[in-house]
């Protein structure tokens, strides 16, 4: 089982509609979850960054971690064209893994007018 | 600011030459990571730099894989000799101070092994 699952998809949605990715994981050491967003041919681009659990809202991105059910989701509201990417979620446990980041494999995302 | 510098964006080699990839992380940034992406997968961390000592390198396959920061700045990642698994994107990464910093990548290296 690897750490972290994340639906590969492909996820392709009309423009406006509201956009959910999840991602669940194992290892009950992770305290900090991020989503980056990955353009074709481009490096991930930190979108959001959270700790514990909770809700974080930019925007139209809001981030949202269940530590308790192991399970972390982005919402984008109001989708364009130019989400369409694949997005990361990515963890870390803090402590003495100091900055390791174990990423989910991405779900493809196409918004489509 | 700049962002994190990578060369070449791709390379083509066979199976048992060498390659080096070249990565600038932001200024200022004490923090490097080297990652491996294959295609369809996410990015898997190969070996993490604070300044110019190394802080993990648990998953880096040593056997042919090496990495230095020198003067903990500019950073080179070398496989040799190269096996056609290692076909993927290779990302270099920095954060300000390591720890839980957030992580800025550069846009890679697409390396193809014939």
């Amino acid at each position: 089982q690897k750490e972290v699952e994340q639906d590969p998809g492909p996820l392709s949605v009309p423009e406006g509609a509201i956009v959910s990715l999840n991602c669940t994981y194992s290892n009950s050491a992770f305290q900090y979850f991020m989503w980056y967003r990955q353009y074709s041919r481009k490096g991930p681009e930190l979108l959001m960054y959270t700790y514990s659990s909770g809700n974080k809202e930019d925007g139209r991105f809001t981030a949202q971690v269940d530590k308790s059910s192991k399970y972390i989701s982005l919402f984008i509201r109001d989708s364009q064209p130019s989400d369409s990417a694949t997005y990361l979620c990515a963890m870390s446990a803090g402590g003495t893994s100091y900055g390791k980041l174990t990423f989910g494999q991405g779900t493809i995302l196409t918004v489509h007018p | 600011e700049a962002g994190v510098a990578q060369s070449p964006r791709y390379k083509i080699i066979e199976k048992r030459q060498s390659v080096a990839f070249w990565c600038n992380p932001i200024s200022g940034h004490a923090t490097l990571y080297w990652y491996q992406q294959i295609l369809g997968q996410g990015p898997k961390l190969l070996i993490q730099f604070q300044n110019n000592g190394v802080v993990d390198d648990s998953q880096l396959p040593k056997d042919r894989f090496s990495a230095e920061r020198l003067k903990g700045v500019d950073s080179t990642l070398k496989i040799q000799p190269a096996k056609l698994e290692d076909s993927a994107v290779y990302l270099c990464a920095s954060s300000f101070t390591g720890g839980n910093q957030p992580q800025h990548f550069g846009d890679g290296t697409r390396l193809s092994i014939l």
